[in-house]
This record gives C-alpha cells, sequence and structure tokens, in this order.
C-alpha cells in the first residue's frame, strides 16, 4: 500500500504568491516523523522541514510551514512569498516509529512563474 | 568533505556488465540508506545499513543487485549483469541513529551515481 500519496503530480505559482503542496500518509504507528525535501533540477535532496508526529505546533522553517493534520494524517507544505528558485520537485517523507526506514511520495513538481 | 560522497557521478554500462557504485557517508553517521530513483519520480527504497549491519534489505529488486558497508562506513551498491531497467540514479542518504521523536534524524544526501546501461 501507497504510504505516502502526493496528488498534485504539477504546480504552477506566481512569484511572490504562497503555494500548498499536499501529503497525506498512512500508518498505524503512534510515533513518526514527517519530512519535506526538494530536489532542484541539479538532482541533490535538500532537507527543508520536519515534524514530529507528538509535536503540537506546525513547524516553521522561514518561508516554509507545515500544515500538520494528525486526524485525516496530513502533512502540507505551504512556501510563502514564492521565489524563481523555488522551481524544483518536492518529495513528502515519513518515518515511522524507531524504524529507520525513510519512504517518500512521487513528488510535486512546482514551477515558479515571474 | 562534510557532505555524503558518491562516486562514479555518471556510469554507463553496457547490457550485462557488473558495476559498483560508492558511497562516502558522514563521518559519524550510523545509519546509511540506498535508494533508486527513475527520472521524474520519487526515491524507492533499496536497503539501509546500521553500522555494519545490513537490517533492511527489502527494496533490493532482484538478487543481481548487492549492498555492503564492512566498517561500518564506506558503502558499495552491486550490480551484477546490469539490464536496461536498471538505468536510474542511485542515492546514497545517511543520519545520526536514533530514529527517536526526539530528534530530526532527517537524512543527509549524495549528489547520487546515475546509471545509464545501454
Amino acid at each position: 500500500a501507497q504510504k505516502i500519496t502526493q496528488t498534485q503530480p504539477g504546480m504552477f505559482v506566481q512569484e511572490k504568491e504562497a503555494v500548498t503542496l499536499d501529503c497525506t500518509y498512512d500508518t498505524s504507528d503512534q510515533s513518526y516523523g514527517l519530512f519535506w525535501y526538494k530536489q532542484p533540477s541539479s538532482g541533490e535532496m535538500i532537507f527543508l522541514i520536519y515534524q514530529g508526529s507528538y509535536d503540537e505546533q506546525n513547524a516553521t522553517e522561514g518561508r516554509y510551514s507545515l500544515n500538520f493534520q494528525k486526524a485525516r494524517k496530513s502533512a502540507n507544505l505551504v512556501i510563502s512569498a514564492s521565489q524563481l528558485g523555488d522551481s524544483a520537485m518536492y518529495f513528502c517523507a515519513m518515518r515511522e516509529s524507531y524504524g529507520q526506514n525513510f519512504v517518500f511520495g512521487p513528488g510535486t513538481r512546482l514551477s515558479v512563474l515571474p | 568533505g562534510a557532505g555524503v560522497s558518491q562516486s562514479p557521478r555518471y556510469k554507463v554500462a553496457k547490457r550485462g556488465q557488473d558495476v559498483a557504485l560508492r558511497c562516502d557517508p558522514i563521518s559519524g553517521h550510523v545509519s546509511l540508506f540506498w535508494y533508486q530513483q527513475a527520472l521524474g519520480q520519487g526515491p524507492e527504497f533499496l536497503t539501509y545499513f546500521q553500522n555494519e549491519a545490513q537490517l533492511d534489505k527489502s527494496g533490493l529488486p532482484s538478487d543481481r543487485f548487492f549492498a555492503e558497508r564492512p566498517e561500518g562506513s564506506v558503502s558499495t551498491l552491486k550490480i551484477q549483469r546490469t539490464q536496461q531497467e536498471d538505468s536510474a540514479v542511485y542515492l546514497c542518504a545517511s543520519s545520526l541513529v536514533g530514529g527517536t521523536v526526539t530528534n530530526t534524524g532527517e537524512l543527509f544526501f549524495g549528489e547520487g551515481s546515475r546509471l545509464t546501461v545501454l
């Protein structure tokens, strides 16, 4: 079964606007971590933001914030004030419990328009 | 260097050749992962090491794939008798051990090894 679902293969956003990238996950564990990574065309994977399942507040890192809705099992990434350099693939990932495996979603390609 | 280092960055192999891909993780990182990423898709888990122990190899697609990390640092992913469907980017990542909620335990990725099988 797919553990991470990203339903938006591609998204467009105007420069300086905010955009939300969707992520839903499937787990029966109570303890897990959720991650977002950015992969520009150059190929490197860049860690953006982390949310622990027990964190009561939504994570924020600069222009990135995570809209965590535990009951809905969703962990959407919000990018505020989009920049041209934000154009990239974005992957949602999950690490379950005390296990070590990271499972990645299929990704969303974000294109920021000038 | 301070980051995860992978070599070669690019490898072209003829179908049937054996290839070896190397990963040098961040010093002190106990956990090491290998992923396969096809064009336009997300990374697919291949295998995971904790120190020298291969704790999970459930993602290896066939017995032609073999990974090792004999001294708990550098790891090698070997693909025997390469096939065209093996063409992909192979990503290595490392992290601090301790997958608890008290630390992020995020993965640090190398730049990947792009394998093209002709």
